[in-house]
């Protein structure tokens, strides 16, 4: 299996603009988990799913980010309208039941 | 409050030698802990994991300890190499229903030649 796979790795963009955040979960996990990591904080969660459904959403900083899950192989995370304060690595990571959480490359956005 | 913090936040050592990080948490109900290793640019990697009755694991040149009476636990690295540079971070699972994990903010390590 290729692992946990995310696109774009790297993201600049302008205030105020969309921007959409995309990961493939591994093959037959069935939780999915979007994280938010900065010097100041460290790793957040912002939301995770089982089986397709949102479970966990607390994390999620305001209604400018939301996130889908239409099938078991995809998940994206989209920020509208983005600010400068959104500027991060964002990861997503998937596991099977309990086990080891397996991360994705990561996602930096730069927002100007 | 469930949150796990590490110390030191930074180290810096020489290559061939020896380090212990160190992780308190405060998380109940407990299930289990692991470290995970964090390359610059990369996501992170779980390194051990150790339940509540699990007093050490090794994995390589890493061995890990937990004290649940205590709440505490260490990464130990033996004979460093250029390779162990990168960030360590502990993390508690709670126990219960929940998936989701308690992170510490990490320690950098630094190995220097």
């Amino acid at each position: 299996d290729a692992g946990v796979i995310q696109s774009p790795r790297h993201e600049v963009t302008e205030m105020g603009q969309e921007v959409t955040l995309r990961c493939k979960p591994i093959s037959g996990h069935d939780y999915l988990f979007w994280y938010r990591q900065t010097m100041m904080r460290g790793l957040e969660l912002l939301i995770y799913f089982n089986n397709n459904v949102p479970i966990d959403d607390s994390g999620m900083p305001e209604d400018r980010f939301s996130a889908k899950m239409p099938n078991a192989s995809f998940s994206t995370l989209k920020i509208q309208p983005s600010e400068p304060r959104d500027s991060a690595v964002y990861f997503c990571a998937s596991t099977y039941y309990r086990g080891e959480q397996f991360f994705g490359p990561g996602t930096r956005l730069t927002v100007l | 409050k469930n949150q796990v913090e590490q110390s030191p936040q930074s180290l810096i050592i020489l290559e061939g030698k020896n380090c212990t990080l160190q992780c308190n948490y405060t998380v109940s109900p407990f299930s289990n802990l692991r470290w995970y290793k964090q390359d610059t640019g990369r996501g992170p990697v779980s390194l051990t994991i150790m339940t509540f009755s699990e007093n050490t694991k090794s994995n390589g040149r890493y061995t890990a300890t937990l004290d649940a009476d205590t709440k505490q636990s260490s990464l130990h690295i033996t004979a460093s190499q250029l390779s162990d540079s990168a960030s360590y971070i502990c993390v508690a699972t709670p126990g219960g229903a929940t998936n989701k994990l308690i992170f510490g903010t990490g320690t950098l390590l630094a190995v220097q030649p």
